[in-house]
């Protein structure tokens, strides 16, 4: 049973460029979740999608866009990359059905440097 | 806005130790959650341990145990007979209750446990 997918594990983009990030969830999750933790903090939800669609949002500007597939894995976009988004970025994922943290699963991650 | 502070940045003890890790937090909300996520140098968040904010009981789980103070909303995790194992960044987090799915995450707390 596959837990959270996320690739690439390490990526080095230069300011100004765009990534892509992508996550293939737990199987029988449905849902999305994408946090950003930068060194020395905590994760800080960014957004999160289910049926295809963004559901909740986070304090991040409009650079930061997402999109969900229908084999529920997701992809977290952001364009005109700035040093400050240098971060680890985690996806969870969890069934909408059952809307508790127990059925949380976080993936390792994907260490973004932007140089 | 609900907030999450840890305050301490980093402890050492040594191993077969007990060891106590402080939280507190704000809301205004009476129906939540809070957690204890660990995340060892692999980064995957493991989830340690939760409480409900309506349960009085402190939840236990193993080695794991929490001192949940409502009133003074603290939320301290207790770590017995400590673990080489247990080495990792310690984050304390809350969730609402059957509201949202976001997870607001504390700055966390490095753990070392010496040998």
């Amino acid at each position: 049973d596959a837990g959270v997918t996320q690739s690439p594990t390490h990526l080095i983009k230069t300011r100004g460029q765009q990534v892509t990030l992508r996550c293939s969830p737990k199987s029988g999750h449905d849902t999305v979740s994408w946090y950003q933790q930068a060194l020395g903090q905590g994760p800080q939800f960014i957004f999160q999608y289910y049926e295809e669609e963004e559901r909740q949002r986070g304090n991040f500007p409009d650079r930061f866009s997402g999109h969900q597939f229908p084999n529920y894995s997701s992809e977290l976009n952001v364009n005109a990359l700035l040093l400050g988004d240098s971060a680890l970025y985690l996806c969870a994922s969890s069934s909408w059905g059952d809307r508790s943290v127990l059925g949380y699963t976080f993936g390792s991650g994907t260490r973004l440097t932007v140089v | 806005a609900q907030t999450v502070t840890q305050s301490q940045p980093e402890m050492s003890v040594q191993e077969a130790e007990t060891v106590t890790l402080s939280c507190t937090y704000d809301t205004s909300e009476s129906n939540y959650y809070l957690f204890w996520y660990k995340q060892p140098p692999s980064r995957q968040m493991i989830l340690v341990i939760r409480q409900e904010a309506y349960k009085q009981q402190n939840a236990t789980e193993n080695r794991f145990s929490v001192n949940f103070q409502k009133a003074a909303k603290s939320f301290s995790l207790k770590i017995s007979d400590s673990q080489l194992g247990d080495t990792a960044m310690y984050f304390c987090a809350f969730m609402m209750l059957n509201r949202d799915d976001k997870i607001i995450f504390g700055k966390g707390t490095r753990l070392h446990i010496l040998p």
